[in-house]
């Protein structure tokens, strides 16, 4: 089965910001890669599918990048209704997904 | 608008069996996918399974192979999530979330566009 993995666990940043999470997949998935936040108590959202296409409504400060094995979250500025914690998933086959990152503000 | 909206809350002793329904309006039912996942209290998002709503055909994670059973009512427009032999650990918010793409245009390889409100499932004796 293919793994994924997210660095870091956690992490702290100021308002302003720019924040990028990382995910990894242990064999290739081409770009079937999503990600989601999940605000405290909340439902999950989907923010990016296919590694870099912003879901319609995500803010444009959000964008992800990537393909084959290595991918990333980046949040341009950060604002404080982001604090949350941010899911990859790949959908190739099984639908996956990684452990997470949960991010605040300092 | 598109939404899916779950049952209630369950209290459930071990070794018994759950089922959770999950209706979805605002959109043509047998045209996309939809998917199962769980969250443990405090912990991340686990894939549980996939039925096609239009023939009924499914996909299970291994870890819930032969515990799981996915349904649909297409009448009602309704899926349901019935796992069975039921353990401590099983105790988490189950979601339904609709795949994005629609079975003819992206087929069940897509990410998941609309979510369930969640329905906790506690088991203790």
């Amino acid at each position: 089965d293919i793994q994924m993995t997210q660095s870091p666990s956690s992490l702290s940043a100021s308002v302003g910001d720019r924040v990028t999470i990382t995910c990894r997949a242990s064999q290739g998935i081409s770009n079937y890669l999503a990600w989601y936040q999940q605000k405290p108590g909340k439902v999950p959202k989907l923010l990016i599918y296919a590694a870099s296409t912003l879901q319609s409504g995500v803010p444009s400060r959000f964008s992800g990048s990537g393909s084959g094995t290595d991918f990333t979250l980046t949040i341009s500025s950060l604002q404080p209704e982001d604090v949350a914690t941010y899911y990859c998933q790949k959908y190739n086959s099984a639908f996956t997904f990684g452990p997470g990152t949960k991010v605040d503000i300092k | 608008q598109v939404q899916l909206v779950q049952s209630g809350a369950e209290v459930k002793k071990p070794g018994a069996s759950v089922k959770v329904s999950c209706k979805a309006s605002g959109y043509t039912f047998t045209s996309y996918y939809m998917h199962w996942v769980r969250q443990a209290p405090g912990q991340g998002l686990e894939w549980m399974g996939i039925i096609n709503p239009s023939g009924g055909s499914t996909s299970y994670a291994q870890k819930f192979q032969g515990r799981v059973t996915m349904t649909r009512d297409t009448s009602t427009s309704t899926v349901y999530m019935e796992l069975s032999s039921l353990r401590s650990e099983d105790t988490a918010v189950y979601y339904c979330a609709r795949a994005r793409g629609g079975i003819a245009a992206a087929g069940r390889h897509d990410a998941f566009d609309i979510w369930g409100q969640g329905t906790m499932v506690t088991v203790s004796s």
